[in-house]
């Protein structure tokens, strides 16, 4: 399977427990991003990197929340000091940025997050 | 910041009718891009408009985009059964945020 691939598919935790997901990109891909969707929302964007480099994080994105992508293959986000606001769909996504064209994204299956 | 809007937020139609779901951003877009998420699934990549009033035809799905690049729209000829979804607008901007809508739900009466 060359898509997009994210683990956990789901993860049920304790608040104030820290929590990782990994997300394994289509490998010539060289952009990857994390979102967050709720129920009846739209992904919400998270944050997102170009090889290794991380280019962006959302205003939303606080402190607990960090995320790597050391050789600019697979990334992980944790989420340290869970709250239970943080339940929700954690979905990645990769795309090829080439030259000045537009970006297709191909989304993982998600990792679903329960904080108890 | 960009806001990206899409109404209607549901819509129900009767099998067989059409579909149509519009999508508006605050900011002129780059490009605009169209996903659709299945019940308990992910968003998969329907098709990207890049140019100024562009239109795109996938076999009964019409994609727009609107001269001024901040308005988008996709219709749903003869809906089937297997349409029923969640239908997302993302816009792209200049500085490459992608800012997708809240989508609209379809659901197919039979």
């Amino acid at each position: 399977d060359t898509g997009v691939s994210q683990n956990p598919r789901h993860k049920i935790t304790k608040r104030g427990q820290n929590v990782t997901f990994r997300c394994d990109p289509i490998s010539e891909h060289n952009r990857l991003y994390w979102y967050r969707q709720t129920l009846g929302q739209g992904p919400e964007f998270l944050t997102y990197f170009q090889n290794e480099a991380q280019l962006e994080k959302s205003r939303l994105l606080s402190d607990r929340f960090s995320a790597e992508r050391p050789k600019g293959s697979f990334s992980t986000l944790e989420i340290q000091r869970t709250e239970q606001g943080d339940s929700a769909m954690y979905l990645c996504a990769s795309s090829l940025r080439a030259g000045t064209g537009g970006e297709t994204q191909y989304f993982g299956p998600g990792t679903r997050l329960l904080v108890l | 910041g960009q806001q990206v809007m899409q109404i209607p937020q549901y819509q129900h139609v009767q099998e067989g009718e059409d579909f149509t779901t519009y999508c508006n951003s605050s900011t002129t877009l780059s490009n605009i891009q169209w996903y659709k998420q299945r019940p308990g699934g992910h968003p998969v990549f329907l098709i990207q408009l890049v140019k100024s009033g562009e239109v795109k035809k996938q076999k009964r799905l019409t994609f727009q985009f609107g001269e001024a690049k901040k308005n988008s729209s996709l219709h749903i000829t003869a809906t089937q059964t297997t349409d029923v979804g969640t239908y997302f607008c993302a816009g792209q901007n200049r500085d490459d945020k992608i800012i997708f809508g809240k989508g609209t739900r379809l659901h197919i009466l039979p």
